[in-house]
Order: C-alpha cells, then sequence, then structure tokens
C-alpha cells in the first residue's frame, strides 16, 4: 500500500533562516505528490503539488521537487518568515486508491523573530 | 470560486443530542470528503462520496451518517457520539477520485461532553 514518510518535528527556526522538510513514499502506482499547510484553527490549504517526475511545485517562496529515483518530495524554503508558522503535511494520491490521499504525520514549524 | 465552506465552526454537544454538520462547495466537484482530524495528528478519512454516491466508508461507526442530498452539498449527521469523537471535523472535495487536490474547508471543532 501506499505510505508517506515526513521528517518529525517539532521544527523551531529563526526569521531568514533556511527550512528544509524531508518526505519520502512509497507507492503502487504513479502517485501525485502534495504539500498542504494547516495554520493554528483552520483546515488544510494547497501549498504546492507535482504530478509527475522531475516536476518542481512553488508557492509562496515555497518550492518542492518529485524525484521518482529517491522516492522524495522535500520541502524547502530560502527564507523563513513569522508567518510561515504552522503544520505542514505531505501527501500523495492516484488513481488506485479510490480518491484516499495518504497523508504524513505532519512536522510543526515555529518560526521566531 | 475556490472554497468549501462547513458550518457550524464550533459545536458542543452531549452523548445524547443528534446534530448534524454542514459542508458545502460549487466548484463543480464531482467527488467530497469527510475527515476527522485530532490534535498534533493527520486527517482520517471516514468517508468519500463520488457522484452523490458513498464509495468508500472507513469502518466509521454508525454513530456517524453521512449524507449528500446533491453535488454541492454533503451533510455528516451526528447521534449518541462519545467523548473520544471531539475533534476537528474536515470536509474537501475534488474534481473527481482520481489522484487530484483536494479543497479543504475550515472545519467544524466539535466537543461532546
Amino acid at each position: 500500500g501506499n505510505s508517506v514518510t515526513q521528517m518529525e518535528g517539532p521544527v523551531t527556526l529563526s526569521e531568514e533562516a533556511f527550512l528544509t522538510i524531508n518526505c519520502t513514499y512509497t507507492a503502487t502506482g504513479y502517485p501525485s505528490l502534495f504539500w498542504y499547510v494547516q495554520y493554528p484553527g483552520e483546515g488544510l490549504q494547497l501549498l504546492l503539488k507535482a504530478t509527475k517526475a522531475d516536476d518542481k511545485g512553488s508557492n509562496k517562496g515555497f518550492e518542492a521537487t518529485y524525484r521518482k529515483e529517491t522516492t522524495s518530495f522535500h520541502l524547502e524554503k530560502g527564507s523563513v518568515q513569522v508567518s510561515d508558522s504552522a503544520v505542514y503535511f505531505c501527501a500523495l494520491s492516484d488513481d488506485t486508491n479510490a480518491g484516499k490521499s495518504t497523508f504524513g504525520d505532519g512536522t510543526t514549524l515555529t518560526v521566531k523573530p | 470560486d475556490t472554497e468549501v465552506t462547513q458550518t457550524p465552526k464550533h459545536l458542543v454537544m452531549g452523548m445524547t443530542n443528534k446534530k448534524s454538520l454542514k459542508c458545502e462547495q460549487h466548484m463543480g466537484h464531482r467527488a467530497m470528503y469527510w475527515y476527522k482530524q485530532k490534535a498534533k495528528k493527520p486527517p482520517e478519512l471516514m468517508f468519500v462520496y463520488s457522484y452523490e454516491k458513498l464509495s468508500i466508508n472507513e469502518s466509521v461507526p454508525s454513530r456517524f451518517s453521512p449524507e449528500c442530498p446533491n453535488s454541492s452539498l454533503l451533510n455528516l449527521h451526528l447521534h449518541a457520539l462519545q467523548p473520544e469523537d471531539s475533534a476537528l471535523y474536515l470536509c474537501a472535495s475534488s474534481r473527481g477520485t482520481g489522484g487530484g487536490t483536494q479543497y479543504f474547508g475550515p472545519g467544524t471543532r466539535l466537543t461532546v461532553l
């Protein structure tokens, strides 16, 4: 079956620091990969996605590249802000699983001024 | 309009009450989902509706009863809940069930006394 393994948190950084949150996956089909972000008290929002190998998703300064050879989709941002403090979920879905998405456990990021 | 709305935002109920959660989307999506999310955990899938028919029930107790009156609306009827059912209930929708992006609502924070 499908699975997603995310870097354990919590992660605490100073403003303007470089961020990496690791995500690796196993999948039986050809999945699409996603990063969702959840701000306190809110639902999940799509941050970025990639639908095939070597695609790079990007949004709001965040980037992630779909690496099939290493089955990874690591999230990076060059300079984090306090407003980036949130929980980040890596996820995958494919057309073999009737709409089910598989989520990682989430990584809590806190950015301090 | 890329918004999924959920009502109410907060709900407190006793174990003998009957209440309903509502979800609405106007993106023309044909798949809708209910998730349960405990604090600091990823969302857990409960139900999937595809073209207004229940396609996945993740062995959810019968005290949770989903309903999809039309392609834009999704309800979750609650009856005789337990305190351990207290959680954030998230609704989501997607274009289909073929592995695409899910759009989440803000959630209903449920407390069972």
